[in-house]
């Protein structure tokens, strides 16, 4: 069976800190990945994702970077946190992008908690 | 562009019925997802519909209108338990991919 993972679940960073979130998806290969933000009482925003190694798209100008440095690992990063950068992050995954048949359900990991203060 | 409308807040009684609206303005679109979030946690997959009409699942039904850019989510028998937030996703094509984009979510409270 497929598992993902993030960590860490919770951080409390200053201001102008740099962040690095990590995830890793287990028991599929090729995996689509997604990185989305989600504010107190709001939706979930998607900052990024990516099709393949290496391949990111960013859906929202910030100071927020991804990476893809193996198939099944994705990496959440800021070389300068700032406060409106604050809220939970959630990795997720789904099968094959190019299918018009299946559900692709997607599948979120536990979500990290960030507190910039 | 997307843009997915879904109320901010509902409140039903236990035993109730309550149905969830959302509509959607999308290109390219391939299927709608319902999501439960309960506060704190990730949210988990409740339905997904890409054709018209309705997929009943237990106590939660979804329906899809395509030409009408709309779908609703059904909970019958309320339970306490499902107090929490409900996502409505749609799916659809960019940059030759398809990519689920989020709805802002329907807070549920369900009193008794």
């Amino acid at each position: 069976s497929q598992t993902i993972h993030q960590w860490p679940a919770t951080l409390v960073q200053p201001v102008g800190s740099p962040l690095s979130l990590e995830c890793t998806v287990e028991g599929t290969s090729n995996p689509n990945l997604y990185w989305y933000r989600q504010a107190a009482g709001r939706g979930l925003q998607l900052l990024f994702y990516s099709v393949g190694i290496g391949q990111i798209s960013s859906e929202v100008p910030q100071n927020l970077s991804a990476s893809r440095p193996q198939d099944r690992q994705f990496i959440l990063s800021s070389k300068k946190l700032l406060l409106s950068d604050s809220g939970f992050y959630l990795c997720a995954w789904n099968r094959d992008h190019k299918s018009r048949v299946s559900g692709n359900t997607i599948y979120f990991g536990e979500g990290s908690w960030l507190t910039v203060v | 562009g997307q843009n997915i409308d879904q109320p901010t807040e509902m409140t039903a009684t236990e035993g109730a019925i309550v149905q969830i609206n959302c509509t959607y303005q999308t290109s390219g679109f391939n299927g709608l997802f319902w999501y439960q979030q309960h506060a704190g946690e990730a949210p988990t997959f409740l339905s997904y519909n890409v054709l018209d009409g309705l997929e009943e699942k237990g106590r939660f039904s979804s329906f899809l209108s395509r030409s009408k850019g709309y779908s609703y989510l059904l909970l019958k028998e309320l339970q306490m338990k499902d107090s929490a937030s409900y996502l409505c996703a749609v799916r659809d094509l960019r940059g030759g991919s398809y990519i689920p984009t989020f709805g802002r979510g329907t807070s549920l409270i369900v009193h008794p």
